[in-house]
């Protein structure tokens, strides 16, 4: 069925790197802008970065530009986000979200379950 | 960068309209989009491009946008209806735009 699955998050120590995964299905991959956004603890919900069909374009929030990079396999039906030289204030629930539509009129029509990732010594 | 300023906290009883109202400089010029998110979920599309709403979302779902507000508008609320509610644009000032979304809105049924 159509979904976005979400994997690679866990406990990391401050300074240290994580790679997240999204594994998409049952829709053509290809075709979407794809993003990423986060939840902190009890707290509402951040775009973090977004890729554009064909990895042409890509743009991040200014509170993780320079530390995360976002990527994607369309082969493999895959979304991914690299994050380096995490901080505290990066723990959250982080999702895979789809993009549907045009350009500034896009929206998220489908969303992953989620993948927690904790900044901790 | 572009700010979208929801109320922290609406309550109404069951049956009744609730309005949840989403602030931002000439927002009735953007594209909006509301989510709902119970406990423990994923976000959930309501409304989009200001009041269309996807398959699935009842009809007690809607929305409008002009000049600095956009309101969401549940008619008829259940305690289903229970959760936060965030809206959501492109903030396209600069040559790459980005996504905004507002603080989010508890919606308590009494």
């Amino acid at each position: 069925q159509v979904q976005l699955v979400e994997s690679g998050g866990g406990l990391v120590k401050p300074g240290g790197s994580l790679r997240l995964s999204c594994a998409a299905s049952g829709f053509t991959f290809s075709d979407y802008y794809m993003s990423w956004i986060r939840q902190a603890p009890g707290k509402g919900l951040e775009w973090v970065s977004y890729i554009s069909s064909s990895s042409s374009y890509t743009n991040y929030a200014d509170s993780v530009k320079g530390r995360f990079t976002i990527s994607r396999d369309n082969a493999k039906n895959s979304l991914y986000l690299q994050m380096n030289s995490l901080r505290a204030e990066d723990t959250a629930v982080y999702y895979c979200a789809r993009a549907y539509g045009d350009y500034v009129l896009r929206y998220f029509d489908l969303w992953g379950r989620g993948t927690l990732v904790t900044v901790s010594s | 960068s572009y700010v979208l300023t929801q109320p922290p906290s609406v309550s109404v009883a069951p049956g009744k309209t609730a309005r949840i109202t989403c602030g931002g400089n000439n927002i009735g010029s953007k594209s909006v989009h509301w989510y709902q998110q119970k406990p423990g979920q994923a976000p959930v599309l309501v409304i989009y491009y200001d009041s269309d709403r996807p398959s699935g979302i009842p009809e007690r779902f809607s929305g409008s946008n002009s000049g600095n507000t956009a309101t969401l508008t549940i008619s008829r609320v259940e305690a289903g209806d229970e959760a936060d509610y965030y809206c959501q644009v492109w903030d396209s000032s600069s040559d790459h735009p980005g996504v905004v979304f507002g603080g989010g809105t508890k919606l308590t049924v009494l």
